[in-house]
């Protein structure tokens, strides 16, 4: 089983819509969580770490459940620059931030 | 520009050749990382620097891989003997220690290896 799991998509979404993803991950002691976004051959950039009471930011909502380990990201109002790869990451202790292999997002007009 | 800086961008290569990679984080930022991604993956950790000690390798990192940090800056990875599977974006990303669960990694825009 692998650390940190994604449907790899892609998910085709309308302009508009609201689209979730889901991240499992199998380590307990996991620390930290974040979602990264990765644009075709460009390098990942943080779009937001995810809390335990859960946060948000624009259009943006995620979300931790430790209990089922496992990690959400909301977007609404999708828009056609939201198109990309949205990578889970986790930290189970210091060095290891272990990424998932992203979900592929394309908002269609 | 403040960011994590890699040279080169690109990179090609004849099987069996030598190529060396260069990371500069973030001036603060104390601890350095190497990830490898091929297409369709996630990032894959190679190696972990705090200042100038490498704290930890991945053991999928053969020994033609070496890694340096000398002074506890600017990093760099050689890859020897290069063979076909090396071929990936090498990405190098950078944090700040000490904040706990807030701690993020910060990534280079990488170096994308092809070996022929």
């Amino acid at each position: 089983r692998k650390e940190v799991e994604q449907d790899p998509g892609p998910f085709n979404v309308p302009e508009g819509a609201t689209v979730a993803f889901n991240c499992t991950y199998s380590n307990s002691a996991s620390q930290s969580f974040f979602w990264y976004r990765q644009d075709c051959r460009k390098e990942p950039k943080l779009l937001m770490s995810v809390y335990s009471s859960g946060n948000e930011d624009g259009r943006f909502t995620a979300q931790l459940n430790r209990a089922s380990q496992y990690i959400s990201l909301l977007i609404r109002d999708s828009k056609l620059s939201d198109s990309a790869t949205y990578l889970c990451v986790v930290n189970a202790g210091t060095y290891k931030y272990i990424f998932g292999t992203g979900t592929r997002l394309k908002v269609l007009a | 520009d403040t960011g994590v800086s890699q040279d080169p961008r690109h990179k090609i290569t004849k099987r069996g050749q030598n190529v060396t990679f260069r990371c500069d984080p973030i001036s603060e930022h104390n601890r350095l990382y190497w990830y490898r991604q091929t297409l369709g993956q996630g990032p894959e950790f190679l190696t972990y620097f705090q200042n100038e000690a490498q704290l930890e390798k991945s053991r999928l990192l053969s020994d033609r891989f070496s890694a340096e940090r000398p002074k506890g800056s600017f990093s760099t990875l050689e890859i020897q003997r290069t063979e076909q599977g090396d071929s990936a974006m090498y990405l190098c990303a950078s944090s700040l220690a000490g904040q706990g669960a807030n701690e993020k990694l910060f990534f280079g825009s990488g170096t994308q290896l092809s070996v022929l």
